[in-house]
């Protein structure tokens, strides 16, 4: 996998918007980069993923920059809710082997407060 | 949206007993299966892949005689934690991932189950 580098944690307040940076400058150029939440004691939920273009779904923005060796996932306003371990992945492309395994990092343990 | 049903979400179990988690794709067909393992305040540590009708793939490390793992349909993978120890109490995780082409082609996880061994 191309190796990703996040903070170990974040503090944002609630209502605020809070911006989680990952770094993947060994990304190849077919190489997706996912995000996953991991809230205790639960199974990682999908968050959202991208190739080269800013992408935003219900739950979150992901900002890749142009080089794609750096990306940002932005949830525009956290709540209490969203204090989990967010994970930022690029997974082996499928073939031979490795069927597009996901290798998970440490992530990132946001702590959204009131 | 793709759902990842998993089965038990907790056991217990004695040492020495054999225990099997399921882990079903509900409404996608999932040509390839993931298996993790986490312990208390750790990341999840991928132990093999499988992919329906051909021997499972293990990690590093991982025993395949201890950890069997059958991918026998498009829609479900299964777990066996043979001769458990205590040492192989831990979170187990499943992810499933729809085949290319289809309208979900991500990695859908399941809930996990808690395995305790006493």
């Amino acid at each position: 996998d191309a190796k990703t580098t996040q903070p170990t944690s974040m503090d944002c307040a609630e209502g605020r918007a809070a911006n989680l940076p990952c770094n993947h400058s060994t990304i190849s150029g077919n190489e997706y980069v996912y995000w996953y939440r991991q809230i205790h004691s639960q199974g990682p939920q999908y968050i959202i993923h991208g190739l080269k273009n800013n992408e935003t779904n219900e739950m979150a923005s992901l900002i890749i920059t142009e080089d794609r060796k750096s990306s940002t996932l932005i949830l525009p306003h956290a709540t209490l809710r969203d204090t989990a371990v967010y994970y930022c992945i690029v997974p082996q492309p499928s073939g031979g082997t490795s069927y597009g395994k996901l290798t998970f990092g440490q992530g990132t343990i946001l702590t959204v407060h009131p | 949206g793709a759902v990842v049903s998993q089965h038990p979400s907790r056991v217990i179990c004695k040492s020495g007993t054999s225990v099997k988690i399921e882990c079903r794709s509900l409404d996608f067909q999932a040509t390839t299966m993931f298996w993790y393992r986490q312990f208390p305040k750790q990341s999840l540590m991928l132990m093999a892949t499988s992919n329906e009708g051909s021997k499972a793939t293990y990690e590093q490390g991982v025993e395949k005689d201890k950890f069997l793992i059958n991918h026998a349909s498009l829609t479900l993978s299964t777990l066996t934690v043979t001769s458990a120890h205590p040492e192989d109490s831990s979170f187990y995780i499943c992810s499933a991932r729809a085949r290319q082409g289809a309208r979900n082609y991500g990695y859908t996880f399941g809930s996990g189950t808690r395995l305790t061994v006493v």
